[in-house]
Protein backbone atom coordinates (compact mmCIF):
# COMPACT_ATOMS: atom_id res chain seq x y z
CA UNK A 1 0.00 0.00 0.00
CA UNK A 2 0.94 3.60 -1.10
CA UNK A 3 2.22 5.48 2.24
CA UNK A 4 3.87 8.55 3.50
CA UNK A 5 5.35 8.68 7.03
CA UNK A 6 6.63 12.41 8.08
CA UNK A 7 8.80 12.47 11.45
CA UNK A 8 8.79 13.75 14.02
CA UNK A 9 5.33 14.94 14.29
CA UNK A 10 6.65 18.06 16.41
CA UNK A 11 10.48 19.89 16.45
CA UNK A 12 11.14 22.69 19.13
CA UNK A 13 14.20 24.29 18.29
CA UNK A 14 15.84 27.36 19.36
CA UNK A 15 16.89 30.26 16.63
CA UNK A 16 19.45 29.26 14.80
CA UNK A 17 19.69 26.01 15.65
CA UNK A 18 19.49 23.66 12.19
CA UNK A 19 17.74 20.72 11.65
CA UNK A 20 15.93 18.37 9.31
CA UNK A 21 12.41 17.06 9.14
CA UNK A 22 11.78 13.72 7.72
CA UNK A 23 8.81 12.03 4.89
CA UNK A 24 9.74 8.54 4.74
CA UNK A 25 7.61 6.88 1.66
CA UNK A 26 5.86 3.75 0.38
CA UNK A 27 5.23 3.84 -3.58
CA UNK A 28 5.44 1.23 -6.33
CA UNK A 29 7.04 4.05 -8.33
CA UNK A 30 7.47 7.63 -7.64
CA UNK A 31 6.73 10.47 -10.03
CA UNK A 32 7.26 13.51 -8.10
CA UNK A 33 7.58 14.21 -4.16
CA UNK A 34 6.15 17.67 -2.85
CA UNK A 35 7.05 20.09 -0.22
CA UNK A 36 4.77 21.96 1.56
CA UNK A 37 4.51 24.67 4.05
CA UNK A 38 1.44 25.23 6.09
CA UNK A 39 0.70 28.50 8.69
CA UNK A 40 -2.36 28.51 11.15
CA UNK A 41 -5.50 29.24 9.52
CA UNK A 42 -4.15 29.21 5.97
CA UNK A 43 -3.92 27.02 2.98
CA UNK A 44 -0.51 24.97 2.09
CA UNK A 45 1.86 26.98 0.34
CA UNK A 46 4.44 24.99 -2.17
CA UNK A 47 7.80 24.72 -1.77
CA UNK A 48 9.66 22.09 -3.48
CA UNK A 49 8.80 19.20 -6.24
CA UNK A 50 11.86 16.59 -6.38
CA UNK A 51 12.01 13.66 -8.85
CA UNK A 52 14.45 12.10 -8.77
CA UNK A 53 17.01 10.10 -5.83
CA UNK A 54 20.40 12.61 -5.31
CA UNK A 55 18.27 15.73 -6.41
CA UNK A 56 17.98 18.63 -4.00
CA UNK A 57 16.63 22.23 -4.37
CA UNK A 58 16.99 24.87 -1.89
CA UNK A 59 15.41 28.30 -1.01
CA UNK A 60 16.53 30.60 1.34
CA UNK A 61 17.10 28.77 4.54
CA UNK A 62 15.27 25.39 3.52
CA UNK A 63 16.89 22.76 1.58
CA UNK A 64 15.16 19.49 0.02
CA UNK A 65 16.84 16.07 -0.58
CA UNK A 66 15.61 12.91 -2.40
CA UNK A 67 16.71 9.04 -1.94
CA UNK A 68 14.87 5.99 -3.12
CA UNK A 69 12.96 5.85 0.11
CA UNK A 70 13.04 9.15 2.21
CA UNK A 71 13.24 12.63 1.84
CA UNK A 72 14.76 15.66 3.95
CA UNK A 73 14.10 19.18 4.35
CA UNK A 74 17.18 20.35 5.93
CA UNK A 75 16.83 23.79 8.13
CA UNK A 76 19.69 25.82 8.43
CA UNK A 77 19.90 28.45 11.33
CA UNK A 78 15.92 29.07 11.18
CA UNK A 79 14.31 32.08 12.36
CA UNK A 80 10.98 32.46 14.14
CA UNK A 81 8.82 33.12 10.62
CA UNK A 82 9.93 29.76 10.27
CA UNK A 83 7.78 28.09 12.80
CA UNK A 84 4.95 26.27 10.69
CA UNK A 85 3.51 22.82 9.77
CA UNK A 86 5.78 21.19 7.02
CA UNK A 87 3.53 19.08 4.53
CA UNK A 88 5.09 16.47 2.01
CA UNK A 89 3.23 14.17 -0.45
CA UNK A 90 4.26 11.81 -3.50
CA UNK A 91 2.52 11.45 -6.38
CA UNK A 92 2.98 7.23 -7.57
CA UNK A 93 3.72 6.96 -11.48
CA UNK A 94 -0.07 5.79 -13.16
CA UNK A 95 -1.75 8.26 -10.81
CA UNK A 96 -2.75 11.89 -12.30
CA UNK A 97 -4.04 13.34 -9.75
CA UNK A 98 -3.86 12.27 -6.76
CA UNK A 99 -1.16 13.30 -4.31
CA UNK A 100 -0.40 10.82 -0.77
CA UNK A 101 -0.27 13.02 1.63
CA UNK A 102 2.01 12.99 5.15
CA UNK A 103 0.56 13.93 8.30
CA UNK A 104 2.91 17.04 8.72
CA UNK A 105 5.80 17.97 10.84
CA UNK A 106 5.16 21.06 13.14
CA UNK A 107 8.28 23.44 13.47
CA UNK A 108 8.56 25.93 16.40
CA UNK A 109 11.55 28.27 16.18
CA UNK A 110 11.66 29.98 19.25
CA UNK A 111 13.45 33.10 19.89
CA UNK B 1 -7.61 38.84 -7.02
CA UNK B 2 -5.05 36.24 -7.69
CA UNK B 3 -4.11 32.67 -6.62
CA UNK B 4 -6.96 30.57 -5.37
CA UNK B 5 -10.19 32.14 -3.50
CA UNK B 6 -12.44 30.44 -1.23
CA UNK B 7 -15.70 31.98 0.24
CA UNK B 8 -16.28 32.30 3.09
CA UNK B 9 -13.57 31.96 5.24
CA UNK B 10 -16.10 30.53 8.26
CA UNK B 11 -19.05 28.38 8.60
CA UNK B 12 -21.04 27.37 11.41
CA UNK B 13 -24.03 25.17 10.42
CA UNK B 14 -26.29 22.77 12.16
CA UNK B 15 -26.75 19.54 10.72
CA UNK B 16 -30.51 19.99 9.53
CA UNK B 17 -28.78 23.09 7.46
CA UNK B 18 -27.59 23.62 3.32
CA UNK B 19 -24.73 25.52 2.73
CA UNK B 20 -22.75 25.99 -0.33
CA UNK B 21 -18.74 26.47 -0.08
CA UNK B 22 -17.12 28.08 -3.09
CA UNK B 23 -13.76 28.37 -4.70
CA UNK B 24 -12.38 30.28 -7.54
CA UNK B 25 -8.79 30.58 -9.53
CA UNK B 26 -7.35 32.84 -11.45
CA UNK B 27 -4.66 31.59 -12.22
CA UNK B 28 -5.50 29.56 -15.34
CA UNK B 29 -4.99 26.06 -14.41
CA UNK B 30 -7.36 22.79 -15.75
CA UNK B 31 -7.72 20.77 -12.58
CA UNK B 32 -9.50 21.73 -9.23
CA UNK B 33 -9.46 19.72 -6.25
CA UNK B 34 -11.82 19.39 -3.10
CA UNK B 35 -9.83 18.20 0.67
CA UNK B 36 -10.68 17.47 3.97
CA UNK B 37 -8.37 18.59 6.37
CA UNK B 38 -8.69 17.34 9.93
CA UNK B 39 -6.34 18.13 12.90
CA UNK B 40 -2.88 15.70 12.99
CA UNK B 41 -4.67 13.91 9.85
CA UNK B 42 -3.04 13.44 6.46
CA UNK B 43 -5.10 16.16 3.56
CA UNK B 44 -7.97 13.59 2.37
CA UNK B 45 -8.80 14.17 -1.25
CA UNK B 46 -12.43 14.20 -2.06
CA UNK B 47 -12.87 15.12 -5.39
CA UNK B 48 -10.78 16.48 -8.77
CA UNK B 49 -12.53 17.52 -11.62
CA UNK B 50 -10.70 18.59 -14.56
CA UNK B 51 -11.28 19.14 -18.45
CA UNK B 52 -10.35 15.46 -18.74
CA UNK B 53 -12.15 14.00 -16.02
CA UNK B 54 -13.97 13.93 -12.75
CA UNK B 55 -12.41 11.78 -9.93
CA UNK B 56 -14.10 11.10 -6.58
CA UNK B 57 -13.06 9.60 -3.42
CA UNK B 58 -15.50 6.44 -3.19
CA UNK B 59 -15.42 7.11 0.96
CA UNK B 60 -16.99 10.41 1.09
CA UNK B 61 -20.06 10.63 1.77
CA UNK B 62 -23.07 11.36 -0.16
CA UNK B 63 -23.77 14.40 1.81
CA UNK B 64 -21.06 15.78 0.25
CA UNK B 65 -21.66 17.10 -3.47
CA UNK B 66 -19.52 18.73 -5.83
CA UNK B 67 -20.33 21.18 -8.51
CA UNK B 68 -17.62 22.35 -11.08
CA UNK B 69 -18.96 24.73 -13.90
CA UNK B 70 -16.29 26.10 -15.52
CA UNK B 71 -13.07 25.50 -14.93
CA UNK B 72 -12.51 28.62 -12.53
CA UNK B 73 -15.18 27.57 -10.28
CA UNK B 74 -15.78 25.17 -7.79
CA UNK B 75 -18.18 24.36 -5.49
CA UNK B 76 -18.85 22.23 -2.20
CA UNK B 77 -22.86 21.47 -1.67
CA UNK B 78 -22.87 20.61 2.20
CA UNK B 79 -26.28 18.96 3.29
CA UNK B 80 -27.04 17.15 6.84
CA UNK B 81 -23.75 17.33 7.87
CA UNK B 82 -22.14 15.53 10.31
CA UNK B 83 -20.19 16.66 13.76
CA UNK B 84 -17.41 14.60 13.07
CA UNK B 85 -17.56 16.82 9.66
CA UNK B 86 -16.38 19.40 10.86
CA UNK B 87 -12.74 20.65 9.62
CA UNK B 88 -10.93 22.85 7.32
CA UNK B 89 -11.72 22.40 3.72
CA UNK B 90 -9.07 23.28 1.33
CA UNK B 91 -10.00 24.10 -2.38
CA UNK B 92 -6.52 23.71 -4.81
CA UNK B 93 -5.75 24.12 -8.68
CA UNK B 94 -2.99 22.68 -10.98
CA UNK B 95 -1.84 23.87 -14.23
CA UNK B 96 -1.85 21.53 -17.34
CA UNK B 97 1.01 19.12 -17.67
CA UNK B 98 1.83 19.75 -13.46
CA UNK B 99 0.84 17.65 -10.65
CA UNK B 100 1.77 20.81 -8.55
CA UNK B 101 -1.40 22.21 -6.28
CA UNK B 102 -1.78 25.66 -5.16
CA UNK B 103 -3.95 25.85 -2.41
CA UNK B 104 -6.80 28.66 -1.63
CA UNK B 105 -6.47 29.42 2.47
CA UNK B 106 -9.51 27.07 3.64
CA UNK B 107 -13.29 26.89 4.64
CA UNK B 108 -13.16 26.31 8.44
CA UNK B 109 -16.64 24.30 9.08
CA UNK B 110 -18.41 23.71 12.36
CA UNK B 111 -21.45 21.41 12.47
CA UNK B 112 -22.83 21.49 15.77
Amino acid sequence: EDQVTQSPEALRLQEGESSSLNCSYTVSGLRGLFWYRQDPGKGPEFLFTLYSAGEEKEKERLKATLTKKESFLHITAPKPEDSATYLCAVQAVGSNYQLIWGAGTKLIIKP
Amino acid sequence: ETGVTQTPRHLVMGMTNKKSLKCEQHLGHNAMYWYKQSAKKPLELMFVYSLEERVENNSVPSRFSPECPNSSHLFLHLHTLQPEDSALYLCASSPRGSETQYFGPGTRLLVL
